[in-house]
C-alpha cells in the first residue's frame, strides 16, 4: 500500500474551518483514500473516504486532487470534540490478498481552541 | 447489527506473565480480523490479521502471537510479557468499506 505524509500538528479555532493536509504521491489507480481520527485511549473512527471525486457527509469533505497525490480533509465547524489525531490512509478495497489491511502512520494531532 | 467488542479495557501485568487479549465479533460472519498496537505518540503499527479460523498473518516480528479459535474470536497472547510490550492495543474488524475498532486495552508491563 502506499504511504501517506500529513503534518504533525495543527491548531484551530473553533467555530473556523479546519483544512487537513495528506500527501500520497505514490497511490495507485485501484486505492482509496481514507481518513479516520482517534480521540485520546479511544479506537479509531472513521470519518470519509473516496476515490477520486470529491465526498461530503456530516462529518466532513474530503478533497482529492485531479492527480490524486493529496488530499485535504476539511471540517467545516471546528469544536473542541473535534480535538483528536486524524489519519490519512491509502488502501485497496476489495482484495483478497491485502483485504482491508490499514497501514497508519502518525496522524495529524489536531487541537482545536475556544 | 454488527458490533465489536474487545477486553479488557485495561491491564497492569508484570514482566514475564502471560497475556490474553480477547476481541469478538456480532452479526456478521467469517470476519477479518486484525490486531494493532499503538505505542506513545505514535501511529496504529499492524501486528496481526486473520481472514478466517486458523488463519493468521504476522507483520512483525515479535514476543507476541495470536489465534483464531473461532469465526468471531481473535485472541492476542503472549507467554512472557515484556517492558516494550507495553502499549495500547487495537482489534479491528474491516469488511470492505469502513474499518470498526474495538476500545482498546492499555497494557502496562511493570
Amino acid at each position: 500500500d502506499a504511504k501517506t505524509t500529513q503534518p504533525p500538528s495543527m491548531d484551530c479555532a473553533e467555530g473556523r474551518a479546519a483544512n487537513l493536509p495528506c500527501n500520497h504521491s505514490t497511490i495507485s489507480g485501484n486505492e482509496y483514500v481514507y481518513w479516520y481520527r482517534q480521540i485520546h485511549s479511544q479506537g479509531p473512527q472513521y470519518i470519509i473516504h473516496g476515490l477520486k471525486n470529491n465526498e461530503t457527509n456530516e462529518m466532513a469533505s474530503l478533497i482529492i486532487t485531479e492527480d490524486r497525490k493529496s488530499s485535504t480533509l476539511i471540517l467545516p465547524h471546528a469544536t473542541l470534540r473535534d480535538t483528536a489525531v486524524y489519519y490519512c490512509i491509502v488502501r485497496v478495497v476489495g482484495t483478497t490478498d491485502s483485504w482491508g489491511k490499514l497501514q497508519f502512520g502518525a496522524g495529524t494531532q489536531v487541537v482545536v481552541t475556544p | 447489527s454488527q458490533t465489536i467488542h474487545q477486553w479488557p479495557a485495561t491491564l497492569v501485568q508484570p514482566v514475564g506473565s502471560p497475556l490474553s487479549l480477547e476481541c469478538t465479533v456480532e452479526g456478521t460472519s467469517n470476519p477479518n480480523l486484525y490486531w494493532y498496537r499503538q505505542a506513545a505518540g505514535r501511529g496504529l503499527q499492524l501486528l496481526f490479521y486473520s481472514v478466517g479460523i486458523g488463519q493468521i498473518s504476522s507483520e512483525v516480528p515479535q514476543n507476541l502471537s495470536a489465534s483464531r479459535p473461532q469465526d468471531w474470536q481473535f485472541i492476542l497472547s503472549s507467554k512472557k510479557l515484556l517492558l516494550s510490550d507495553s502499549g495500547f492495543y487495537l482489534c479491528a474488524w474491516i469488511p470492505n468499506t469502513e474499518a470498526f475498532f474495538g476500545q482498546g486495552t492499555r497494557l502496562t508491563v511493570v
